[in-house]
């Protein structure tokens, strides 16, 4: 059973800093990853989509990489504002030929709080 | 453009009531999910569909039942509400090609 574990489960940074989330999983036998943001009482909104072809997608002061064989991929953020505070989940797909289908198995996220 | 939109946003449910949850999407989206997200447990995918007409068991089914009758609605049912399905309920959808999923703004469920 694939498991998605995300530490640390909040961090608190000052504004300006360059940060690293984290995300690992069991199965290294992966479709795809996603990261995804949310803020406090909305839904999810998603960030970056990496294929398990792809080692990195940017987006903006977003780049999140993919280590398919170690189980594991960061979220990197540049020049962290306060705007950025909320938290950030991953999600991974397993591969269709493994019976992974259409379900995604999300990692409880990491609370992230930009401090001015 | 409204996205995915859910309703209702807040309910209040007494052990064994019943209730539906509507989840609409106006972007033509062949795929749709319903989740449920505890503390400390991540989403959980409860059920899905791949088209009008069609439905699956996700992760956590038991307690549930959905119907997809038109391609834009996707409706989430509890027939005897348990304390255990307390939990926010999110919605969500994607097209056929692609894989990033949208998300609807989620339904706080409380049993007592």
């Amino acid at each position: 059973k694939q498991e998605v574990t995300q530490i640390p489960a909040a961090l608190s940074v000052p504004e300006g800093e360059n940060l690293v989330l984290n995300c690992s999983f069991t199965d290294s036998a992966i479709y795809n990853l996603q990261w995804f943001r949310q803020d406090p009482g909305k839904g999810l909104t998603s960030l970056l989509l990496i294929q398990s072809s792809q080692r990195e997608q940017t987006s903006g002061r977003l780049n999140a990489s993919l280590d398919k064989s170690s189980g594991r991929s960061t979220l990197y953020i540049a020049a962290s504002q306060p705007g950025d505070s909320a938290t950030y989940l991953c999600a991974v797909r397993r591969g269709i030929l493994t019976g992974g289908g259409n379900k995604l198995t999300f990692g409880t996220g990491t609370q992230l709080k930009v401090e001015l | 453009n409204a996205g995915v939109t859910q309703t209702p946003k807040f309910r209040v449910l007494k052990t064994g009531q019943s209730m539906t949850l509507l989840c609409a999407q106006d972007m033509n989206h062949e795929y749709m999910y319903w989740y449920r997200q505890d503390p400390g447990m991540g989403l959980r995918l409860i059920h899905y569909s791949v088209g009008e007409g069609t439905t699956a068991k996700g992760e956590v089914p038991d307690g549930y039942n959905v119907s997809r009758l038109k391609k834009q609605n996707f409706l989430l049912g509890l027939e005897s509400a348990a304390p255990s399905q307390t939990s926010v309920y999110f919605c969500a959808s994607r097209p056929w090609e692609l894989e990033k999923l949208f998300f609807g703004s989620g339904t706080q469920l409380s049993v007592l």
